[in-house]
């Protein structure tokens, strides 16, 4: 079975500092991978997603994540965190081609961003 | 810009209660899910539908029940709320992605907040 592991529940950064969360995924098949964002009050928003065509993937906000299957991670990065990058951060990993299969998401990561 | 609407967003209600949450999509999506969320926890998937008359259940054992009568439509009944039932449910949709049936992401609602007393 597939599952996704999201290393570090809180993860507390400066403002204008490098913003790294960590995901690595577990899959017997090359895998579609997503990362979303929660803020308060709201349900997920889409930041980016993987699905084989390029290793690095550039999502909104100035968020990238690089997919590196040898280590089966797929960590999102941002160079410079701002103040309205605080919310809840999931990682998401769904199955190559089978139909109907909803996302397994990670636990979450709570970034906080101070000034 | 939300294109999937759940409602209500927030409901305390006493036990042995039945309620309905709503969710409806306007974006034509065939495959729609519910998920619940409780703090620190992954989203666990309790229902999901490919299309009308279609429904599944999903990973996390559930007393709900969902219906599809309508493409646009996914609606959550719990016949008897309890306490444990407190939680954050979250609705999304997706169509079908151009990589096949798993590249296509999901569109979330806000959620509905319930509380059981």
């Amino acid at each position: 079975a597939q599952s996704v592991t999201q290393l570090g529940s809180h993860v507390s950064v400066s403002e204008g500092a490098l913003v790294l969360l960590r995901c690595n995924y577990s899959s017997s098949v090359p895998p579609y991978l997503f990362w979303y964002v929660q803020y308060p009050n709201q349900g997920l928003q889409l930041l980016l997603k993987y699905t084989s065509a390029a290793t690095l993937v550039k999502g909104i906000n100035g968020f990238e994540a690089e997919f590196k299957k040898s280590e089966t991670s797929f960590h999102l990065t941002k160079p410079s965190a701002h103040m309205s990058d605080a919310a809840e951060y999931f990682c998401a990993v769904s199955d190559l081609n089978q139909a109907g299969t909803a996302l397994i998401f990670g636990k979450g990561t709570t970034l906080s961003v101070s000034s | 810009e939300a294109d999937i609407y759940q409602t209500p967003r927030y409901l305390v209600i006493g036990t042995g209660k039945k309620i309905t949450l709503e969710c409806s999509q306007t974006m034509g999506h065939d495959k729609m899910y519910w998920y619940q969320q409780d703090p620190g926890m992954e989203l666990h998937l309790i229902h999901y539908s490919y299309g009308v008359n279609s429904t599944e259940k999903g990973d996390l054992s559930s007393e709900s029940t969902v219906s599809r009568i309508r493409t646009e439509h996914f609606p959550l009944t719990l016949e008897s709320a309890r306490p444990s039932h407190t939680s954050q449910y979250l609705c999304a949709s997706s169509g079908f992605g151009t990589g096949g049936f798993g590249d296509s992401p999901l569109h979330f609602g806000n959620g509905t907040r319930l509380t059981v007393t």
